[in-house]
C-alpha cells in the first residue's frame, strides 16, 4: 500500500515555542491531506482539511491560528503548532489521499507532542 | 456521514476467529463501509471496505448484511498482534470533502 511519512515521532519543547510536524506521502500524489489529533484513550478528531494550493478547511472549534498548516506541494503537508502550551499536548496523525476512486485513507504513525 | 455504533470492546481467544460488529442503520446508497485499525501509539491502518457484497482480502473479510445496516469484520485466526482498537467507518466517496470522521471503536483483546 501507499506510504505516508510523519515526522517527528515525537518532540518535546517549552511552552511558548513552535513546532512543525511533517507529513509526506512517499509514493503517490496527495491531493488531500487530513490532520488529526488523539488525546489518550480517546477516538481521533478531526482537526482540518488541506487542499493542496489553497487554504486549510478547519473543523468547527480549532483555531487556524493556532495550528496552522502549510500544503504546498502534492506530497508535503506541515502542521505547526504555535506558541504551544502544555494543553496542547497531544498525538497528532495525519493521512493523505489520492485522486483514484474507492481510494483508502493512508495514515501517518503519528507524532507525540509534550509541552512542558 | 452516517454514524456507526460499535461495542466498546471485545475479548478474543488467540487462534479463534474475532468477530467485530457495526451498526449503522442510516447508512446511504452511496456510502461504503470502511474498517481501520489502530495499534496502541501508531497511526491508523486499513484493513478493507465494501458497500454491499462482502469482501475478504489477506487481512479479513467484511459482511455486509442485505439491508446494509450492519456489518461484521472478521479476523479468521486473530493473534496477540491483532490486539488494537477497530473502527467502523461509513463513508461517501464523494462529498464532505472525503473527511473521515472516527467513532469510539471497538477495543479488541486477544489473549493468549
Amino acid at each position: 500500500g501507499a506510504v505516508v511519512s510523519q515526522h517527528p515521532s515525537r518532540v518535546i519543547c517549552k511552552s511558548g515555542t513552535s513546532v512543525k510536524i511533517e507529513c509526506r506521502s512517499l509514493d503517490f500524489q496527495a491531493t488531500t491531506m487530513f490532520w488529526y489529533r488523539q488525546f489518550p484513550k480517546q477516538s481521533l478528531m478531526l482537526m482540518a482539511t488541506s487542499n493542496e494550493g489553497s487554504k486549510a478547511t478547519y473543523e468547527q472549534g480549532v483555531e487556524k491560528d493556532k495550528f496552522l498548516i502549510n500544503h504546498a506541494s502534492l506530497t508535503l503537508s506541515t502542521l505547526t503548532v504555535t506558541s504551544a502550551h502544555p494543553e496542547d499536548s497531544s498525538f497528532y496523525i495525519c493521512s493523505a489521499r489520492g485522486d483514484s476512486l474507492n481510494e483508502k485513507l493512508f495514515f501517518g504513525s503519528g507524532t507525540q507532542l509534550s509541552v512542558l | 456521514d452516517a454514524k456507526t455504533t460499535q461495542p466498546p470492546s471485545m475479548d478474543c481467544a488467540e487462534g479463534r476467529a474475532a468477530n467485530l460488529p457495526c451498526n449503522h442503520s442510516t447508512i446511504s446508497g452511496n456510502e461504503y463501509v470502511y474498517w481501520y485499525r489502530q495499534i496502541h501509539s501508531q497511526g491508523p491502518q486499513y484493513i478493507i471496505h465494501g458497500l454491499k457484497n462482502n469482501e475478504t482480502n489477506e487481512m479479513a473479510s467484511l459482511i455486509i448484511t442485505e439491508d446494509r445496516k450492519s456489518s461484521t469484520l472478521i479476523l479468521p485466526h486473530a493473534t496477540l498482534r491483532d490486539t488494537a482498537v477497530y473502527y467502523c467507518i461509513v463513508r461517501a466517496l464523494n462529498t464532505g470533502g472525503f473527511k473521515t470522521i472516527f467513532g469510539a471503536g471497538t477495543r479488541l483483546f486477544v489473549k493468549a
